[in-house]
């Protein structure tokens, strides 16, 4: 089955112990994201990957970390997690990043005390 | 920038009743996509259609129908005969002409009671 899977899918954690949220395609998509959910913000872009070790900035990647060494794999690395990171975030993947469809994955519910 | 609104927030209605979500848009690009996301309570994000800037022809899926207009950058969305299933976020979202950058509407929640 094509599906973009993230795990955890639930944590709580305390500010500044480092956390990876993994995020995995099995669709050889060349495109992957992440973004964060907030009440009334919808869904903001985090970072973006175009393909294996390319990745770039979106709108809120202040406090984040990527890195994307295989194609299927875009793990979100937060290095010293605040409060204000407290958030659901989605992992997304394309065919291509160029106007295609995103998929998105299930959703990880983090909370940081 | 590029940007997306959707004015309402929350709509709630009885079922049956058609309901109309409303999403404009910004952009400088002349080509871009336009996308509408449903989110059940149980929290995936569901795709529900794609419309390219070029296509102005409006699209009808079964009880769903979108309204593209450029003229006046919206892209709306109807449910006809609304179902309680059918209650969920929805989302409206818009891609740049690079494809790399995918910006979302705060969402509209939308309640069906029966």
């Amino acid at each position: 089955e094509a599906q973009v899977t993230q795990n955890p899918r639930y944590l709580i954690t305390v500010t500044g112990k480092k956390l990876t949220v993994t995020c995995s395609q099995n669709m050889n998509h060349e495109y992957m994201s992440w973004y964060r959910q907030d009440p009334g913000l919808g869904l903001r872009q985090i970072y973006y990957s175009m393909n294996v070790e390319v990745t770039d900035k979106g709108d809120v990647p202040e406090g984040y970390k990527v890195s994307r060494k295989e194609k299927r794999n875009f793990p979100l690395i937060l290095e010293s997690p605040s409060p204000n990171q407290t958030s659901l975030y989605f992992c997304a993947s394309s065919l291509r990043g160029r106007l295609a469809t995103q998929y998105f994955g299930p959703g990880t519910r983090l909370t940081v005390l | 920038a590029q940007k997306v609104t959707q004015a309402q927030t929350e709509i709630s209605v009885v079922e049956k009743e058609d309901v109309t979500l409303d999403c404009v848009y910004e952009t400088r690009d002349t080509t871009y996509y336009l996308f509408w996301y449903k989110q059940p309570p149980s929290g995936e994000l569901v795709f529900l259609i794609r419309r390219n800037s070029f296509d102005e022809q409006n699209e009808i899926s079964g009880r769903y129908s979108w309204n593209f207009q450029k003229s006046t950058s919206s892209f709306n969305f109807t449910i006809t005969a609304s179902q309680v299933v059918d209650s969920a976020v929805y989302f409206c979202a818009l891609s740049n002409n690079a494809g790399n950058m995918l910006t979302f509407g705060g969402g509209t929640r939308l309640m069906v009671k029966p």
